[in-house]
């Protein structure tokens, strides 16, 4: 079974600060997705990043970037000299990515697992 | 235009009532989903179709029961409504390609409060 761990539940920095947020997965799957969203206090989902699990490049996004590290099954987040606007709640998740999962006995194609959220917020 | 949209954003009833929430999507995708998100934030999929057909189905009492009329529709209709379906209900849709599933925008959510 596939499973998302977000350890830090709560998170608080002051307007400047880089923070990092942390991201561990489990997936028996040898193709799969990971993603970041974030859910500012408007509370819509929105979409950050998805990461191949072939693909261990580091990504940089403006003040955003992402560290994936497969043998540690890890996809951490760091926002640098953070702002005000990135308080939300930001989910980590898994998918399982490619339909050959299907034959291989996996039931759960496209559907995304989410971590517990961590909560962050930026105080001026 | 908004990709994802769901009617209505927010939902009062009582318990027993039977309701419905429509989810649309104009980005073309094949690929639709139901999500919950409950009052501690965490977000749980419940339903998926691709191409109009059931792919996707957990653990979802009975009572819960989706319907996708086209690709870019899909509607979620729950009958006699419980106290704990009260919740955040997110719509999202995705593309399929080549055997890979990729990122899902989700709709701004219908919050849904059963008295």
């Amino acid at each position: 079974a596939q499973k998302v761990t977000q350890a830090q539940t709560e998170i608080s920095v002051v307007e400047k600060e880089d923070v990092t947020l942390d991201c561990v997965y489990e997936t028996r799957d040898t193709t799969y997705y990971l993603f970041w969203y974030k859910q500012p206090p408007s509370g819509e989902l929105v979409f950050l990043i998805r990461r191949n699990s072939f693909d261990e490049q580091n990504e940089i996004s403006g003040r955003y970037s992402w560290n994936f590290q497969k043998s540690t099954s890890s996809f951490n987040f760091t926002i640098t000299a953070s702002q005000v606007v990135d308080s939300a709640v930001y989910f980590c998740a898994l998918s399982e990515a490619y339909l050959g999962e299907i034959n291989a006995g996996g039931t759960s194609y496209g559907k995304l697992t989410f971590g517990q959220g961590t909560i962050l917020t930026v105080h001026p | 235009d908004t990709a994802v949209s769901q009617t209505p954003k927010y939902l009062v009833t009582q318990m027993g009532n039977d309701k419905s929430i429509k989810c649309e999507q104009n980005l073309g995708h094949d690929t639709m989903y139901w999500y919950k998100q409950d009052s501690k934030k965490f977000l749980k999929i419940m339903f998926s179709y691709n191409n109009k057909e059931l792919i996707i189905n957990e653990t979802v009492p009975n009572r819960f029961s989706p319907k996708s009329p086209d690709k870019a529709h899909l509607n979620l209709h729950i009958n006699s409504l419980e106290l704990g379906d009260s919740a955040v209900y997110f719509c999202a849709s995705s593309q399929h390609r080549g055997g890979y599933s990729y990122e899902q925008y989700f709709g701004p959510g219908t919050r849904l409060t059963v008295t």
